[in-house]
C-alpha cells in the first residue's frame, strides 16, 4: 500500500515565478493538507482540501493556491516566488470519517527561490 | 487560539541514556494530541498518538501520556540508540496540526 507521495522532489526556481507541487493522498484517505516547514521550524499549516474544495486556511497571503481533484489528489501553487518561499512543503493525507483523523505526510518536496 | 510549547534542544545523549522531550499545549477543548519524528532529508513520521485524558501512546520503545490537569504530552524512551537520532515534533490536531518547533536529539555511540 503505497503512502503519501509528492513531486518533485526538489526544485530550484528565481524570484517572481510560479511553481506547481503535487501530492498523492494514501489509498482510503479524502482529504490533504499543505504545510510549509522552513530550515529548522515546525511546519507550518497553508490550506486544507476535502471534496474538492479547499476547507480550512492558515496565516498564508493569496499568492498560495491549491486544487483537489476527483480522484483526491491535490496541488499547491505558489505565485510571485519570494526568497522567503523557499523551504519544505509537506503534504499530508487524512480520512475524514476517521474516528480519531490522523494525517500521514509525504517525503515533502524543498524549494529554493534564488 | 491553540499551541504548543515543546522543549528546547539540541539534546545530545549516549546510547542506552534516558530520554524526555518536554510538551505543554494550550487549547480550547480536548484535541487529538501526536508526536512525530523527522529523520534527516525526509519528511515527518508518526510516531505516536492519544485523543484523550489519560490515554497513552507507545511505539518503538517512546511512550507519552496525555496528562489533562497538566496540559503536557512528554516524550519519553527508557534506552535510546544511535538510531534515534532525529528531530522530533509534538502537535495537536483542531484539524490542522499545530506543531512545537521541534527538538533535535543526537544519540552517541
Amino acid at each position: 500500500d503505497a503512502g503519501v507521495t509528492q513531486s518533485p522532489t526538489h526544485l530550484i526556481k528565481t524570484r517572481g515565478q510560479q511553481v506547481t507541487l503535487r501530492c498523492s493522498p494514501k489509498s482510503g484517505h479524502d482529504t490533504v493538507s499543505w504545510y510549509q516547514q522552513a530550515l529548522g521550524q515546525g511546519p507550518q499549516f497553508i490550506f486544507q482540501y476535502y471534496e474538492e474544495e479547499e476547507r480550512q486556511r492558515g496565516n498564508f497571503p493569496d499568492r498560495f493556491s491549491g486544487h483537489q481533484f476527483p480522484n483526491y489528489s491535490s496541488e499547491l501553487n505558489v505565485n510571485a516566488l519570494l526568497l522567503g518561499d523557499s523551504a519544505l512543503y509537506l503534504c499530508a493525507s487524512s480520512a475524514r470519517t476517521a474516528l480519531v483523523e490522523t494525517q500521514y505526510f509525504g517525503p515533502g518536496t524543498r524549494l529554493l527561490v534564488l | 487560539g491553540n499551541s504548543v510549547t515543546q522543549m528546547e534542544g539540541p539534546v545530545t545523549l549516549s546510547e542506552e541514556a534516558f530520554l524526555t522531550i518536554n510538551c505543554t499545549y494550550t487549547a480550547t477543548g480536548y484535541p487529538s494530541l501526536f508526536w512525530y519524528v523527522q529523520y534527516p532529508g525526509e519528511g515527518l513520521q508518526l510516531l505516536l498518538k492519544a485523543t484523550k485524558a489519560d490515554d497513552k501512546g507507545s511505539n518503538k520503545g517512546f511512550e507519552a501520556t496525555y496528562r489533562k490537569e497538566t496540559t503536557s504530552f512528554h516524550l519519553e524512551k527508557g534506552s535510546v540508540q544511535v538510531s534515534d537520532s532525529a528531530v522530533y515534533f509534538c502537535a495537536l490536531n483542531d484539524y490542522k496540526l499545530s506543531f512545537g518547533a521541534g527538538t533535535t536529539v543526537t544519540v552517541r555511540a
